[in-house]
C-alpha cells in the first residue's frame, strides 16, 4: 500500500463549478502538506502548504488537513478552464533539520474545466 | 532569472548506454533534488543534495549517480540505461531554511525513454 493515496481521475467539471481533490494517507508522523499544480509537459509548481490540522485559504483555493483522518483536501471555487492540470499533494514530516525536504506525492488527479 | 533549467529535453538511450542528465538553478538554493515520474506512480525521489559536495540517496536511488560540485548545479548520471528507466526526470531546488524546503521549484523535465 502507498503511504499516499490519491485517485487519478480523470476529473472533468464544467466552468464555474467547485472541485474537490483529495489524499489520504497512512503516516502518522506527516506534518505538512503541500499541493502541487501540473501544466501538461511542464515541471510542478507549488499551490499551497499548510501544517497541521486546519484550513488555509488563498483566493479561489483553498487547502484541508484532518490530521485524524488523515485525509486532506484541496477546493477550488468558480473553476476555471486556466484551472485544467494535474494536481499533485504532497507531505512531509518536518521542516528543515532531517527531513531536508523529502517529500512524498501522491499519484496526482487529472483535472479538465470545460467551458 | 531562469529558474531551474534541465539539458537535455529529451533523450533516447539504448540499453547499456550511459548518460549524464544536468540541472542548473540561479536562485542560491542550499538543496537540490531529482525526482522521476511514471505514469500512476507520482512523483518519487531519486538522489537529493543538502549542499555543494554532498549527495544522499531518496526512494529510488538504484541504478542512479550523482554528483553536487558545483552549488548551482546537480548531475544526474545513468551507467547503464535499462528499460525501467524510461521516464521524465524533474530537478527541483529550494532553499535550507524551516518550510522554504517545501516551496520547491522544478525544472521543465527530461523526457528519457530506453530502448
Amino acid at each position: 500500500q502507498k503511504e499516499v493515496e490519491q485517485d487519478p481521475g480523470p476529473l472533468s467539471v464544467p466552468e464555474g463549478a467547485i472541485v474537490s481533490l483529495n489524499c489520504t494517507y497512512s503516516n502518522s508522523a506527516f506534518q505538512y502538506f503541500m499541493w502541487y499544480r501540473q501544466y501538461s509537459r511542464k515541471g510542478p509548481e507549488l499551490l499551497m502548504y499548510t501544517y497541521s490540522s486546519g484550513n488555509k485559504e488563498d483566493g479561489r483555493f483553498t487547502a484541508q488537513v484532518d490530521k485524524s483522518s488523515k485525509y486532506i483536501s484541496l477546493f477550488i471555487r468558480d473553476s476555471q478552464p486556466s484551472d485544467s492540470a494535474t494536481y499533485l499533494c504532497a507531505m512531509s514530516g518536518s521542516a528543515g533539520g532531517t527531513s531536508y525536504g523529502k517529500l512524498t506525492f501522491g499519484q496526482g488527479t487529472i483535472l479538465t474545466v470545460h467551458p | 532569472n531562469a529558474g531551474v533549467t534541465q539539458t537535455p529535453k529529451f533523450r533516447v538511450l539504448k540499453t547499456g548506454q550511459s548518460m549524464t542528465l544536468l540541472c542548473a538553478q540561479d536562485m542560491n538554493h542550499e538543496y537540490m533534488y531529482w525526482y522521476r515520474q511514471d505514469p500512476g506512480m507520482g512523483l518519487r525521489l531519486i538522489h537529493y543534495s543538502v549542499g555543494e559536495g554532498t549527495t544522499a540517496k531518496g526512494e529510488v536511488p538504484d541504478g542512479y549517480n550523482v554528483s553536487r560540485l558545483k552549488k548551482q548545479n546537480f548531475l544526474l548520471g545513468l551507467e547503464s540505461a535499462a528499460p525501467s528507466q524510461t521516464s521524465v526526470y524533474f530537478c527541483a531546488s529550494s532553499s535550507s531554511r524551516g518550510v522554504k524546503v517545501y516551496e520547491q521549484y522544478f525544472g521543465p523535465g527530461t523526457r528519457l525513454t530506453v530502448t
